[in-house]
């Protein structure tokens, strides 16, 4: 089984700030981990991805996520916040196995300020 | 850039009324998944084809949903009758079959359902 914690609903940060959000999995195998961004009223596009290789991920528009497998963790980052970052931004786990299933966390809404 | 499309966008309809959804997955992946996005929550699986033929549909509600793909390319989510719990945004994505690439979900712009 496999599962995905994603604390807090909303994160509200000012522009230029650090944005962190938070993802902890549980998976009783070797896990694939994502973070997906959705913006209102759109489909899910990806961010980034761990595929066992490097812990640090490097994705899209400024965002990094680290897997540390002793903390069961893999949260998201981005140095310094844009107003354009506003949207949902969901973790999801899968194991490595073939036709594995996703499965997604609730998801943070990302509010920034100017 | 190949795109995951879906239509309608918007689906509003009465109680006990059918609908149906339509997704085309980008050219050349085998896997389709449809899912459930109920609002403030993340998506579910409801139901995953690998080509013309169901991989899980363990989530899937057979009293009233059902789905095919049936050449092995485009897919139809249908629900009959929709009741007002079955308001929700249905997304469809779509991924290569075996291999590194497989891992990557692609998703389309999803249809939002409105049951009155």
């Amino acid at each position: 089984a496999q599962s995905v914690t994603q604390l807090g609903s909303h994160v509200s940060v000012s522009e230029g700030a650090l944005v962190l959000l938070r993802c902890n999995y549980s998976s009783s195998v070797p896990p694939y981990l994502f973070w997906y961004v959705q913006y209102p009223n759109q489909g899910l596009q990806l961010l980034l991805k761990y595929t066992s290789a490097a812990t640090l991920v490097k994705g899209i528009n400024g965002f990094e996520a680290e897997f540390k497998k002793s903390e069961t963790s893999f949260h998201l980052t981005k140095p310094s916040a844009h107003m354009s970052d506003a949207a949902e931004y969901f973790c999801a786990v899968r194991s490595t196995g073939a036709n594995s299933k996703l499965t997604f966390g609730k998801g943070i809404t990302l509010s920034v300020r100017p | 850039e190949a795109e995951v499309a879906q239509s309608p966008r918007y689906k509003i309809t009465e109680k006990s009324q059918a609908v149906a959804f339509w997704c085309d997955p980008i050219s050349g992946h085998a896997t389709l998944y449809w899912y459930r996005q109920i609002l403030g929550q993340g998506p579910e699986l409801l139901v995953q084809f690998q080509d013309e033929s169901v991989v899980d549909d363990s989530q899937l509600p057979k009293d009233r949903f059902s789905a095919e793909r049936l050449k092995g390319v485009d897919s139809t989510l249908k629900i009959q009758p929709a009741e007002l719990g079955d308001s929700a945004m249905y997304l469809c994505a779509s991924s290569f079959s075996g291999g590194l690439r497989s891992d990557t979900q692609y998703f389309g712009p999803g249809t939002r359902l409105t049951v009155l």
